[in-house]
């Protein structure tokens, strides 16, 4: 089946650093969408992109959806220990489209030291 | 507040038997979800509800089922089947069954453990 790679599978970084994870398919997607899931909880939607090359922000996230529309990437500024979490991409091939279709990356394990 | 409940917060079973997972949201959403989530793993559709009295497979639907007999509800139930029912199950629900515009809402998931 379709297949999202996500990378890193995991980040240790610094509280202040600035964090880049990315999302890629072999295919062309045309919804791509953004979840933090913290321990113990359910995903929760940070950004959603529906067009190629659009930037959206979310606070101190930035989502990009890629020109190729193979890509996705998520910037997050200044981290803070609340940002700790599993961070998902999730695409659709088609403009919106049936959610029971979106298909979800492995996840980015992000862990702040303050 | 309107949200999504999942209960029990943690289920141990013993193999062979089954087991249903319940999940209730009050956000008038029509469509309802069942991803299963294993350590490292994305998520993955089990099944999902577009309308009450209407459900399709996901990817991994063998050795599960569920109904939907109201709107608020979408239970689902591990059967015996299942060859590796150990994982976490995520309940989600959404305004519409289309994806613009209308995200998925999450429950806080119900870990089930089979021994």
């Amino acid at each position: 089946g379709q297949q999202l790679n996500q990378s890193p599978q995991s980040m240790f970084i610094q509280e202040g650093e600035d964090v880049s994870m990315n999302c890629t398919s072999s295919s062309i997607f045309n919804t791509w969408l953004w979840y933090k899931q913290e321990p113990g909880e359910g995903p929760v939607l940070l950004i959603a992109l529906y067009k190629a090359g659009e930037l959206t922000s979310n606070g101190r996230l930035t989502a990009q959806f890629g020109i190729t529309r193979k890509d996705s990437f998520l910037n997050i500024s200044a981290s803070i220990p609340s940002d700790v979490g599993i961070y998902f991409c999730a695409g659709h091939r088609s403009y919106g489209g049936s959610q029971g279709n979106l298909i979800f990356g492995k996840g980015t394990k992000l862990s702040v030291k303050p | 507040d309107g949200g999504i409940t999942q209960s029990p917060k943690y289920l141990f079973r013993k193999e062979g038997q089954n087991v249903t997972l319940s999940c209730e949201q009050n956000l008038n959403h029509d469509a309802m979800y069942w991803y299963r989530q294993d350590p490292g793993q994305g998520l993955r559709l089990i099944y999902y509800s577009q309308i009450v009295n209407d459900f399709q497979k996901g990817d991994i639907a063998e050795g599960y089922s569920v109904s939907r007999e109201k709107k608020e509800s979408f239970p689902l139930t591990v059967t015996s089947a299942q060859k590796n029912p150990t994982a976490f199950y995520l309940c989600a629900s959404s305004f519409g069954a289309e994806l613009y515009n209308s995200p998925l809402h999450f429950g806080n998931g119900t870990r089930l453990t089979v021994t």
